[in-house]
C-alpha cells in the first residue's frame, strides 16, 4: 500500500527553526516533493528531492534518506508568512509517472 | 500567480446534477493534472493528461471524467453529483510528463453540492 505520515499540527515562534517531518511507504520511489498550502490557497512548489542528502533553498531546506523512507523541511528565521499547511508528496515509481501520493499536510502556526 | 487558471472560482449545484470544471495550463506546459482537496482526506491525485492522451489515473470515480483539448486546455466533468463531493478541486500542470518537475497549481474551484 501507499502510506505518507506527518505530524497534523506544529506551533513554533517568529524568528526560530522548525522541522517537519514525512516518513513514506510507497510502491518504489522516484523522488519527494514538499508543497506549502495557505488556507483555501493553491500549494506552491517549495523543493524536490530524488538523492540522498539535503537540499538547500534560502530559509528552506530538505532532507531525504530512501533507506528510511525519511524526509524533512527545515525552516530557518520563521516570520509569520510562514503559517500554512506544508504537504509532503511521493512519486512511486509505478501507476503512471506523475501520479504523486501526498499526505494529509502539517498545519504550521507561528507565533510573536 | 502560477499561470495556471481555473474557472469558475465557485459553484454551489444541487445533487444529482452535472458540472464541468475548466482549466488552462501555463503557457508551454504539455501536462495537466487534477486533484481533489476535501477536509478530511487531504489532496487526492485523480487524473493526468499529456500533450491530450490520458498519462496515469488517481481514485477517480466513475461519474467523473477529463479531456484534454488540441489547445491543451482541460476539462473535468464530475456528474450524478452527491454531498461528498463537495471539494475544492485543483488543476495543475509541468512541462513534461513525468512530474521529475514541480507541478504548478491554480486557485481551485470550490464546489458546493446541496
Amino acid at each position: 500500500g501507499q502510506n505518507i505520515d506527518q505530524p497534523t499540527e506544529m506551533t513554533a515562534t517568529e524568528g526560530a527553526i522548525v522541522q517537519i517531518n514525512c516518513t513514506y511507504q510507497t510502491s518504489g520511489f522516484n523522488g519527494l516533493f514538499w508543497y506549502q498550502q495557505h488556507a483555501g490557497e493553491a500549494p506552491t512548489f517549495l523543493s524536490y528531492n530524488v538523492l540522498d542528502g539535503l537540499e538547500e533553498k534560502g530559509r528552506f531546506s530538505s532532507f531525504l534518506s530512501r533507506s528510511k523512507g525519511y524526509s524533512y523541511l527545515l525552516l530557518k528565521e520563521l516570520q509569520m508568512k510562514d503559517s500554512a499547511s506544508y504537504l509532503c508528496a511521493v512519486r512511486p515509481s509505478s501507476g503512471g509517472y506523475n501520479k504523486l501520493i501526498f499526505g494529509a499536510g502539517t498545519r504550521l502556526a507561528v507565533h510573536p | 500567480d502560477s499561470g495556471v487558471t481555473q474557472t469558475p472560482k465557485h459553484l454551489i449545484t444541487a445533487t444529482g446534477q452535472r458540472v464541468t470544471l475548466r482549466c488552462s495550463p501555463r503557457s508551454g506546459d504539455l501536462s495537466v493534472y487534477w486533484y481533489q482537496q476535501s477536509l478530511d482526506q487531504g489532496l487526492q491525485f485523480l487524473i493526468q493528461y499529456y500533450n491530450g492522451e490520458e498519462r496515469a489515473k488517481g481514485n477517480i470515480l466513475e461519474r467523473f471524467s477529463a479531456q484534454q483539448f488540441p489547445d491543451l486546455h482541460s476539462e473535468l466533468n464530475l456528474s450524478s453529483l452527491e454531498l461528498g463531493d463537495s471539494a475544492l478541486y485543483f488543476c495543475a500542470s509541468s512541462v513534461r510528463g513525468d512530474s521529475s518537475y514541480e507541478q504548478y497549481f491554480g486557485p481551485g474551484t470550490r464546489l458546493t453540492v446541496t
